[in-house]
């Protein structure tokens, strides 16, 4: 039973364009949420994240939304830049519990020169 | 670079066989927290240390055993290896276990079972 899906394996995109990477959750239990990337032979590292009581987070290009009613969060990149191809993996975790992230299966982002 | 460190690299053992993987945190990091991640899957989460106890356990069988170590560095063993088993294992420190806290993830080891 998957409490975090990413539904898209992967996502192409062209170089300045806007990247939407989506995640969905099911337990409403979740209450902070994670975006990481990975390249290939290297570990996940962390992007940017989120609490509930937002539904907006930003840091540079990278932007994170929230949606609770839907239990969807979304992932923007704009521009995006070869460089960010990589995986891309949503991780959920209930604050007041264990603090262990549940992760989706990742997306895989190519973006085209 | 994050600061966390696995060895070996890549590991080839047989069914039946035994496995030590290890885990240097990064500095000033009291918290450890080993993933399995199976091809085309996410991290699972097998368990974690803080501070040398066990703090909590993900859904894997008694087979999967871990230490950590006063400097905070860690293992995580598997006895009586099966294919399944074949993954990549990573680890991961934390200033502690609180929810917002990021983890910093090593490069993993990549287990290969025959």
């Amino acid at each position: 039973d998957q409490q975090v899906k990413q539904n898209s394996p992967s996502l192409s995109v062209q170089e300045g364009r806007i990247s939407i990477l989506n995640c969905d959750y099911t337990n409403s239990m979740f209450d902070y949420f994670l975006w990481y990337k990975k390249y290939p032979a290297e570990g996940p590292t962390f992007l940017i994240s989120i609490s509930s009581i937002k539904d907006k987070n930003e840091d540079g290009r990278f932007t994170v939304f929230l949606n609770k009613s839907a239990k969807h969060l979304s992932l923007h990149i704009v521009p995006s830049q070869p460089g960010d191809s990589a995986v891309y993996f949503c991780a959920a975790k209930v604050s007041g519990g264990s603090y262990i992230p549940t992760f989706g299966r990742g997306t895989s982002l190519i973006v085209h020169p | 670079e994050t600061g966390v460190t696995q060895s070996p690299t890549h590991l080839i053992k047989t069914r039946g066989q035994q496995v030590t993987l290890r885990c240097s945190s990064q500095s000033g990091h009291n918290t450890v927290s080993w993933y399995q991640q199976a091809l085309g899957q996410g991290p699972q989460f097998i368990f974690q240390y803080y501070r040398e106890e066990e703090n909590g356990r993900g859904n894997f069988p008694p087979r999967f055993s871990g230490l950590q170590f006063p400097n905070y560095s860690s293992e995580l063993n598997v006895n009586a290896l099966e294919l399944d088993d074949s993954a990549l294992y990573l680890c991961a420190s934390s200033l502690d276990g609180r929810a917002k806290n990021i983890q910093y993830f090593g490069a993993g080891t990549r287990l290969s079972v025959l």
